[in-house]
């Protein structure tokens, strides 16, 4: 299993452009979380998706859209990049089903430089 | 809004020394996890604990749950240089989800 994958690794834009940054997984998880990890401030969730078809707002959305048509795949898109999106971006996969799940498996991140 | 501070923020030892990173929060939490991070990659998990009280040791870490599910701990036991990295808990709430709040993290830098 390749878990969960992530892509670009690194991007830079200029202000006002957009993009969107890849996600994966093949656990067959039904819950996929998007984070932002700034220094001194741990990691902020942006949105959520308890399963295929169904998203949800997490602590920062403001600027990001996510969409789930598989279980799969989990886009995050920024509609006009901003300065403020510099960050590192980490895409999580859990499952339910026991008190210890929701345990969070992390991709790799995406560094994202907005100019 | 559940918040989990985490304690200290930077921690720069000698191998062979002992160290406790602390988490807390005024809020109650059905489970905690702790997870480590190396740069360039993303955080690995260490440990849930779940029960008030419990306490869960992987080799030379001991991690503890407080008696009132509010707060954590953990303790390296002899610190080594392989031990360097980024420590961060993070908090689940009672949700259905159970989105998770994540404490500020600690850098640990652990000297030969």
């Amino acid at each position: 299993n390749a878990g969960v994958t992530q892509t670009p690794k690194f991007q830079v834009l200029k202000t006002g452009q957009s993009m969107t940054l890849q996600c994966a997984q093949d656990m067959n998880h039904e819950y996929m979380s998007w984070y932002r990890q700034d220094p001194g401030m741990g990691l902020r969730l942006i949105h959520y998706s308890v399963g295929a078809g169904i998203t949800d707002q997490g602590e920062v959305p403001n600027g990001y859209n996510v969409s789930r048509s598989t279980t799969e795949d989990f886009p995050l898109r920024l509609l006009s990049a901003a300065p403020s999106q510099t960050s590192v971006y980490f895409c999580a996969s859990s499952y339910s089903g026991s008190p210890t799940s929701y345990e969070q498996y992390f991709g790799p991140g995406t560094r994202l430089t907005v100019t | 809004t559940q918040l989990l501070e985490q304690s200290p923020q930077f921690l720069s030892i000698q191998e062979g020394e002992n160290l406790t990173v602390y988490c807390n929060s005024s809020s109650v939490f059905s489970s905690l996890q702790w997870y480590r991070q190396e740069p360039g990659e993303g955080p690995v998990l260490l440990v849930t604990v779940v029960t008030g009280g419990e306490v869960k040791k992987l080799k030379r870490l001991t991690f503890q749950f407080g008696d009132a599910r509010k707060d954590s701990s953990l303790h390296i036991t002899a610190a080594q240089p392989g031990d360097t990295g980024l420590y961060l808990c993070a908090g689940r709430g009672g949700t259905s989800y159970g989105k998770l709040t994540f404490g500020q993290g600690t850098i640990l830098t652990v000297h030969p």
